[in-house]
């Protein structure tokens, strides 16, 4: 039973416009919400996060929105860059450890 | 620099056999972590550890085993009793400030031939 999930399995994006990355999730008693990013053959990095008693947090061209009535967090990078093509994870804290989506590849094009 | 660090990279193993897969961090975490990851099912948890000589099963602990004899270090035993082995494997850690979320090693590509 996926706990978080990113429907999306990829995502094609012009270089100077918005990446849009959306994740859904079902349990409502998670504390923490957080993004990392991943290339092939590395481990992933922390991006950004937000708390669930928050509906915005922002970091530079990165920005996260969480929806708790809806239970959908996303992920918003303005303006995408080439270097932003990765895979993307959105991932929930529960206790105490972190359940994560299945990801989303983002590629973004010149 | 502190962080994590799993070796060997890249592991090639037969059939049938055990293979430990390291992860020694130098952050002074006192959690650690083991996922895997496979295509189009993101990173699922084998096991964890909050404490120096205490774990517990994650989502798919069936065929692994490991053991936390030091804080700086929590090892991997893929056994042959694990079906299909071959995968992507990730070891992380974290202070008590979940808010950051965990720091990752840069993975272990297991390969059964």
């Amino acid at each position: 039973d996926q706990q978080v999930k990113q429907n999306s399995p990829s995502l094609s994006v012009q270089e100077g416009r918005i990446s849009i990355l959306n994740c859904d999730y079902t349990n409502s008693m998670f504390d923490y919400f957080l993004w990392y990013k991943k290339y092939p053959a590395e481990g992933p990095t922390f991006l950004i996060s937000i708390s669930s008693i928050k509906d915005k947090n922002e970091d530079g061209r990165f920005t996260v929105f969480l929806n708790k009535s809806a239970k959908h967090l996303s992920l918003h990078i303005v303006p995408s860059q080439p270097g932003d093509s990765a895979v993307y994870f959105c991932a929930a804290t529960q206790t105490d450890k972190l359940i994560f989506g299945t990801g989303t590849r983002l590629q973004v094009f010149p | 620099d502190g962080g994590i660090t799993q070796s060997p990279k890249y592991l090639f193993r037969k059939e049938g056999q055990n293979v430990t897969l390291s992860c020694e961090q130098n952050l002074n975490h006192d959690a650690m972590y083991w996922y895997r990851q496979d295509p189009g099912q993101g990173l699922r948890l084998i096991y964890y550890s909050q404490i120096v000589n205490d774990f517990q099963k994650g989502d798919i602990a069936e065929g692994y085993s490991v053991s936390r004899e030091k804080k700086e270090s929590f090892p991997l035993t893929v056994t042959s009793a694990q079906k299909n082995p071959t995968a992507f494997y990730l070891c992380a850690s974290t202070s008590d400030r979940m808010f950051y979320g965990y720091t990752f090693g840069s993975g272990t590509r297991l390969t059964v031939v």
